[in-house]
């Protein structure tokens, strides 16, 4: 595809479930960021990916947050035994040079 | 640390000039980008300063100052679409990774 691609567009899960969402990059993307974005708030920043580099996990809030980026292409971040405070747009975004091109993310309610 | 700061809202009257400041505290620092948000939807990129100096694209303009760790995006002629959030954002370079790292936004409230 010409863009990047998150699925899915919204989940509503129970409290307690774990969630995957996915995040497809533009091809050829060889950084992956995945932000957090709470209503009315600014980008909360969670994982970077770089390559085969390790990557940066310096935002995750707490270790009920994982991801994964399989062959430097596709990129799952999975939400262990959801919270309420976890309901918030999961934004995908990647990047060859200087400009980062975002997914249209993932809503996440947690019920 | 990587730190970026920028007012958290900007109100202004349709058809006048706004500026968004953004100011930068980072080490391996490449350049300033500025992203537009509108409600609803995902941030787009909206220009990048490598260099010291104004960039114009019709009616944005994005300013960077290298010396000053300061730089500005400068909107002409508001129009009520230009309602949105518009978020700094800064390309450093880590351990040999280039890393985009981006501030918490400006709301910019466009009165008719």
């Amino acid at each position: 595809g010409a863009g990047v691609s998150q699925s899915p567009s919204n989940k509503v899960t129970e409290k307690g479930k774990d969630v995957e969402l996915r995040c497809d990059p533009i091809s050829g993307h060889t950084a992956l960021y995945w932000y957090r974005q709470s209503l009315g708030q600014g980008l909360e920043f969670l994982i970077y990916f770089q390559g085969n580099s390790a990557p940066d996990k310096s935002g995750l809030p707490s270790d009920r947050f994982s991801a994964e980026r399989t062959g430097g292409s596709v990129s799952t971040l999975t939400i262990q035994r959801t919270q309420q405070e976890d309901s918030a747009v999961y934004l995908c975004a990647s990047s060859l040079r200087t400009e980062a091109f975002f997914g249209q993310g993932t809503r996440l309610t947690v019920v | 640390g990587q730190s970026l700061e920028q007012p958290s809202e900007v109100t202004a009257v349709e058809g006048a000039i706004v500026q968004i400041n953004c100011t930068y505290q980072t080490s391996g620092f490449y350049g300033l980008s500025w992203y537009q948000q509108h409600d609803g939807g995902a941030p787009t990129f909206l220009s990048y300063n490598a260099l010291d100096g104004l960039e114009e694209t019709g009616r944005f303009s994005s300013f960077l100052s290298r010396s000053d760790s300061y730089g500005y995006l400068l909107l002409q002629e508001l129009q009520m679409k230009d309602s949105a959030s518009y978020f700094c954002a800064v390309k450093v370079s880590l351990n040999r990774d280039d890393k985009i790292i981006f501030g918490k936004g400006t709301r910019l409230h466009i009165l008719p």
